[in-house]
């Protein structure tokens, strides 16, 4: 099926951690892949996205590779901040999805200083 | 610099009434679509638009309504409003299916 699952929250770490938030999609093909972030009270804005095997996004210094031998677009910050404290959301589009997104549940970060 | 812009921010409403949500964007995009966000259950699409004077079904479509009379505009109503449709409603568009969706701040609606 069409699904995108992503690592239970809420993820806690102290301020400079390394930071990585695991995604994991089933699709037919190869979908485009995107990390939205949702910060307190905000609309969800894309954080990174890319759209062919081994491609890797970035932004604001977190990466994600799109890994097709083991389905997976995990997040990856070196040293996270408070900042960075939000709800974020991996997902996937496809033309098995007739092209609509398919959403991860989110994963809550906070990050302490 | 307006992106998407949903009105109202916040409602409350009483179980059987009706009311109208109201999605409007500057961007030019062709697809728009509405959502809803629960606690641990991600986005869930309830209905989207390709185009002007179209309209389609998302994954939880019961006991909505969307009408895109004009390009820019996408509504959501409610006829008759449950307590399961408490929820944060969000509004999003893009230019095309696999580039940036930009979202709406968000309508917080609690049906009491």
């Amino acid at each position: 099926g069409n699904s995108v699952t992503q690592m239970e929250g809420p993820v806690t770490l102290s301020e400079e951690a390394f930071l990585t938030i695991n995604c994991t999609y089933t699709a037919t093909g190869y979908p485009s892949l995107f990390w939205y972030v949702q910060y307190p009270g905000e609309g969800l804005q894309l954080l990174l996205k890319a759209t062919k095997a081994d491609d890797k996004g970035s932004n604001k210094g977190f990466e994600a590779t799109y890994r097709k031998e083991t389905t997976s677009f995990h997040l990856e910050k070196g040293s996270v901040q408070v900042s960075d404290s939000a709800v974020y959301f991996c997902a996937r589009i496809g033309m098995d999805s007739n092209y609509q997104l398919i959403w991860g549940a989110g994963t809550k970060l906070i990050i302490k200083p | 610099n307006a992106g998407v812009t949903q009105t109202p921010k916040f409602r409350v409403l009483k179980t059987g009434q009706s009311m109208t949500l109201l999605c409007a964007q500057d961007m030019n995009h062709e697809y728009m679509y509405w959502y809803r966000q629960d606690p641990g259950m991600g986005l869930r699409l309830i209905h989207y638009s390709v185009g002007e004077g179209t309209t389609a079904k998302g994954e939880v479509p019961d006991g909505y309504n969307v009408s895109r009379l004009k390009k820019q505009n996408f509504l959501l109503g409610l006829e008759s409003a449950a307590p399961s449709q408490t929820s944060v409603y969000f509004c999003a568009s893009t230019n095309s299916f696999d580039t940036e969706a930009f979202f709406g701040q968000g309508t917080r609606l609690t049906v009491v």
